[in-house]
This record gives C-alpha cells, structure tokens and sequence, in this order.
C-alpha cells in the first residue's frame, strides 16, 4: 500500500465550477501538508499548506485536512482554464516529503 | 528571497555515459536539499536528502549517487547511465523539518 493515494483522474469541468481533489494517506506520522501545483514539463509550485486539521482559505483555494480519517482535500473555487494543471498532494514526516501521484486538471472555456 | 537553480534543463546522454546534474539555492543558509525522480503520469519518488554538507541519505538502491560538497549546491551523478534512468529529476529545498519544499524547474533526462 502506498502512503499517499491520490486519484490520477483526469479531471474536466467547465469554467466557473468547483473543482474537489482528494488524497488519503496511511501514514499518522504526518505532520504538515501541502498542495503543489505543476504545469506540464516544469517544477512543481507550492499553492498551499497546514499543520493542523480543519479548513484553510487562499483566495479561491481551499485546503483542507482531516486527520482522523487522514483524507486531505483542495478546493478550488470560481475555476478558471489557467487553472489546467496536475496537482500534487504532498505530506511531511520530519524531512521527508511524500508525495501523491497527481491529478491532472482540465478546464474548458 | 531564496531561488534554486537547476541545470541543464533538457539532457540527451548514451547509455554507458557519466551524468552530473546540478543544483544552487541562493538566499538562505544550511537548506535541506532534495532530489526527486518524476516518471511520466507518475508522483515524485524521492531520491536522495541532505540536512547538511557531506550529510546524504539514500532512499533506494539505484544507479545514481548525490553529493554535497557546499551548503547550498546539491549534485546528482551517475557512472554509467540506464536506459531506466531516463525522466524528469527536480532539485527541492526546505528551511527545516515538516516545512514547504521549494522546486527548481527540473532537468529532462533521455537515456538512448
């Protein structure tokens, strides 16, 4: 079993929907998450991250984290077509990171 | 503010040859360093971490090694070159334990 499942999708919805990702994780070691998004053929780029369980808001990016069922999710809000990307979860135990495999993102005009 | 450089960012080589690939980050002091290998419709597979000059670990067995020879440049090698070798590597840094990673903009490997 992987410690950090994610849903590799694809994923299209229209502009001005609400996109929902999803990544769960076996691991209670874990201590910070994040959301990393990356375009094709280039590095990944942080958009969010928490410590502790509960939602957080970043204009119209949600994150949110739930520890006891260790299931994070990423809200974003008012979709946009620059919003086409894969998006990676991400969680940290000490100095390792371990990632999800992404999910690719389609936005339609 | 604190930037990586990766380089080069696009890279042929034979199999059977040497590979050295290159990572700086500016504007911080003692980062961890990070490589990750990225295969296509893949996650990020850690490769090798350094809390500190001439401090490596290894996460997998493989044909590739990392180096730290300054505070803030990180290296990954390899002696002979696979044709399993080819993908996307990217160089990460963070300022501690259980923070943000910051990513260069990775270097796309061919193995022929």
């Amino acid at each position: 079993q992987k410690e950090v499942e994610q849903d590799p999708g694809p994923l299209s919805v229209p502009e001005g929907a609400i996109v929902s990702l999803n990544c769960t994780y076996s691991n209670s070691a874990f201590q910070y998450f994040m959301w990393y998004r990356q375009y094709s053929r280039k590095g990944p780029e942080l958009l969010m991250y928490t410590y502790s369980s509960g939602n957080k808001e970043d204009g119209r990016f949600t994150a949110q984290v739930d520890k006891s069922s260790k299931y994070i999710s990423l809200f974003i809000r008012d979709s946009q077509p620059s919003d086409s990307a894969t998006y990676l979860c991400a969680m940290s135990n000490d100095y390792k990171l371990s990632f999800g495999a992404g999910t690719t993102v389609t936005v339609r005009a | 503010s604190q930037t990586i450089h990766q380089w080069p960012a696009t890279l042929v080589q034979p199999v059977g040859s040497p590979l050295s690939l290159e990572c700086t980050v500016e504007g911080t002091s003692n980062p961890n360093l990070y490589w990750y290998r990225q295969a296509a419709g893949r996650g990020l597979q850690l490769l090798f971490y350094s809390v500190g000059i001439g401090q490596i670990s290894s996460e997998v067995p493989q044909n590739l090694s990392a180096s730290r020879p300054q505070d803030r440049q990180f290296i990954l090698s390899s002696k002979k070159l696979l044709l399993s070798d080819s993908g996307f590597y990217l160089c990460a840094w963070s300022e501690g334990a259980n923070t943000e990673a910051f990513f260069g903009q990775g270097t796309r490997l061919t193995v022929v």
